[in-house]
């Protein structure tokens, strides 16, 4: 079935410093969705992207819908500590009538005050 | 606003014994979903729903039943515990079309234990 691939698997990066993650996919994706999950929490949206190009920030976070629609990326600019957690990318498969929206196996992000 | 609300939040299990999983979300979404997560595995799909009277499959459904009796409840049910359904448990909500389409909405998390 549809997989969604995230890279690197974690990070350890210190305060200031900018991060960029990405997310791959064998298949087309129609829209890509970057969570985030804290410790003890369920995920919550970061940015939401439709169309191929796409590229959308939300304060520090700016994400890009790849042109070839196998691929996002997120960019996290000048780190700081609450920053931590699991980053996932998601998407709606298209396989099927009903869209069911599959996850990546996220992406850890640490950061050294 | 409560948004999705999970319960129980915590459980204990033994192996074979049976439980239920509650989901409610008050947005009024078509779309409801169970995901469980385990350590580098990420969110797996378990089972979802289109709408009330509707289920289906997802990524990892043996050993697990659903209902959608009423469009704001979904209900995960566990029949025979095993030692392997030990995980956190995620319920989600979405709209299916217009702004916010298949955007998830998570509940907090359920995290059961099969000893």
């Amino acid at each position: 079935g549809q997989q969604l691939n995230q890279s690197p698997q974690s990070m350890f990066i210190q305060e200031g410093e900018d991060v960029s993650m990405n997310c791959t996919s064998s298949s087309i994706f129609n829209t890509w969705l970057w969570y985030k999950q804290e410790p003890g929490e369920g995920p919550v949206l970061l940015i939401a992207l439709y169309k191929a190009g796409e590229l959308t920030s939300n304060g520090r976070l700016t994400a890009q819908f790849g042109i070839t629609r196998k691929d996002s990326f997120l960019n996290i600019s000048a780190s700081i500590p609450s920053d931590v957690g699991i980053y996932f990318c998601a998407g709606p498969t298209l396989k099927t009538s009903y869209d069911k929206v599959i996850f990546g196996p996220g992406t850890s992000l640490s950061v050294i005050p | 606003n409560a948004g999705v609300t999970q319960t129980p939040k915590f459980r204990v299990l033994k192996t074979g014994q049976s439980m239920t999983l509650l989901c409610a979300q008050d947005m009024n979404h078509e779309y409801m979903y169970w995901y469980r997560q385990d350590p580098g595995m990420g969110l797996r799909l378990i089972h979802y729903s289109v709408g009330e009277g509707t289920t289906a499959k997802g990524e990892v459904p043996d050993g697990y039943n659903v209902s959608r009796l009423k469009k704001q409840n979904f209900l995960l049910g566990l029949e025979s515990a095993a030692p392997s359904q030990t995980s956190v448990y995620f319920c989600a909500s979405s709209y299916t079309q217009g702004p916010g389409a298949n955007v998830l909405t998570f509940g907090a998390g359920s995290r059961l234990t099969v000893l």
